[in-house]
């Protein structure tokens, strides 16, 4: 049974530089979303695709952050020029699209921004 | 503005009682709630759901309750089991309004203490 995957799971990374982070949703899932999570807080929204189609962004998703899902299965998360403030938890998760959908997440890749 | 409020950070409860977890939220328009579970390290792992039309929902020890007038929702756990110790988010959805991100809440630590 393969669940959602996501690679790397830690990053250490210095202020400036480019970062991208992978995530495998469930296979027959075509919805997948991003999330990121900072510390005593639950996981804040940043953004969904619909097979390849990003239908909704969060305003926490600044110009910095793109988002790609090329073919419909997995997708990217870069964030340029980093920030001491981009360090959190940024988590995948995936359903299959329903009006009342349950969204099945990944370990999470750890992000520390120096 | 928290949609979502766990207003208790923490809960310790002994072994074979039961454990009560509370989430309240503000939003009418969300008709869908959901409880994850969260280890260290780890992503959030689905619990149970409730619908909008529904009151309560059971799935072998855990129970979700929903009461629309008082926009509050708990999870009951009995019995109590060691490994039920981890943080527990509350999360709801508003499908009706187009959108299938979750909100959630800042969690509850449960502790269950042998």
């Amino acid at each position: 049974d393969t669940g959602v995957s996501q690679d790397p799971r830690h990053k250490i990374t210095k202020r400036g530089q480019n970062v991208t982070f992978r995530c495998d949703p469930i296979s027959e899932h075509n919805r997948l979303y991003w999330y990121r999570q900072t510390l005593g807080q639950g996981p804040e929204f940043l953004t969904y695709f619909q097979n390849e189609a990003q239908l909704e962004k969060s305003r926490l998703l600044s110009d910095r952050f793109s988002a790609e899902r090329p073919k419909g299965s997995f997708s990217t998360l870069e964030i340029q020029r980093t920030e001491q403030g981009d360090s959190a938890m940024y988590l995948c998760a995936s359903s299959l699209a329903a009006y009342q959908e349950t969204q099945y997440f990944g370990p999470g890749t750890r992000l520390l921004v120096l | 503005d928290q949609q979502v409020k766990q207003n208790s950070p923490s809960l310790s409860v002994q072994e074979g009682r039961i454990s009560i977890l509370n989430c309240d939220y503000t939003n009418s328009m969300f008709d869908y709630f959901l409880w994850y579970k969260k280890y260290p390290a780890e992503g959030p792992t689905f619990l149970i759901s409730i619908s909008s039309i529904k009151d309560k929902n059971e799935d072998g020890r855990f129970t979700v309750f929903l009461n629309k007038s008082a926009k509050h929702l708990s999870l009951h756990i009995v019995p109590s089991q060691p490994g039920d110790s981890a943080v527990y988010f509350c999360a709801a959805s508003a499908g009706t309004s187009g959108t299938y991100k979750y909100i959630f809440g800042t969690g509850t630590r449960l502790k269950v203490l042998a």
